[in-house]
């Protein structure tokens, strides 16, 4: 089974700084199947990009994916209040989804 | 509008059957494409995915979880159901529902989630 491993765990950075977050997993992985989500607290996680780089409705433009195989990178270029939250990259395959352990960015 | 709503009991006890109600609305689990699935989150802790289940019933569980869960949907209340054996306190989680209906597998709309204790 496949292994995601997220870094930093914790990521401590002021408004209107570059966010980079990482996620690895632990083979290589079929990027249309890389999405991460941000979650705040107590609320459900919500989906930002999907498919590696894709950004799903509502998403703000400063958010962005990339990446391929064994390294992918969430980046937020330009850091709003809201976006001070915890966030997951997962993965899909053969039938079993997976989480990253989270990075929190603070 | 496209809502998930989970429902069950908030406590219950050890080596008891815990069994939880995602009620959906805005869409039709039946749909072609439609799937429903469930994660959950122990307090303070990261997201573990539990099972899935489609519009032509077809499952999938979690591979250290599966002896102990089973998925099973009600179309004609739209609910999708999700039944989980013997609790220990590590089970202790908020439990989330949520939708797929993209070949890509992501999750769009979640649940608000609900927050199960097992404790005697």
């Amino acid at each position: 089974e496949i292994v995601l491993t997220q870094s930093p765990s914790t990521l401590s950075l002021s408004p209107g700084e570059r966010a980079t977050l990482s996620c690895r997993p632990s083979q290589s992985v079929d990027s249309n199947y890389l999405v991460w989500y941000q979650q705040k607290p107590g609320q459900a996680p919500r989906l930002l990009i999907y498919g590696t780089s894709l950004t799903a409705a509502g998403t703000p433009d400063r958010f962005s994916g990339s990446g391929s195989g064994t390294h992918f990178t969430l980046t937020i270029s330009r850091l709003e209040p809201e976006d001070f939250a915890v966030y997951y990259c997962q993965h899909y395959g053969n039938s079993v989804w997976t989480f990253g352990q989270g990075t929190k960015v603070e | 509008q496209v809502t998930l709503r989970e429902s069950g009991p908030a406590l219950v006890k050890p080596t008891q059957t815990l069994t939880l109600t995602c009620t959906v609305s805005g869409f039709s689990v039946s749909t072609t494409g439609v799937c429903v699935t469930w994660v959950r989150q122990p307090p303070g802790k990261g997201l573990e995915w539990l099972a899935f289940i489609d519009w032509e019933d077809d499952k999938h569980y979690n591979t250290s979880l599966k002896t102990r869960l089973t998925i099973s949907k009600d179309t004609s209340k739209n609910q999708v159901v999700l039944t989980m054996t013997s609790v220990d306190p590590v089970d202790t989680a908020t439990y989330y529902c949520a939708r797929i209906t993209s070949g890509l597998r992501y999750f769009d709309y979640w649940g608000q989630g609900m927050l199960v204790t097992v404790s005697s």
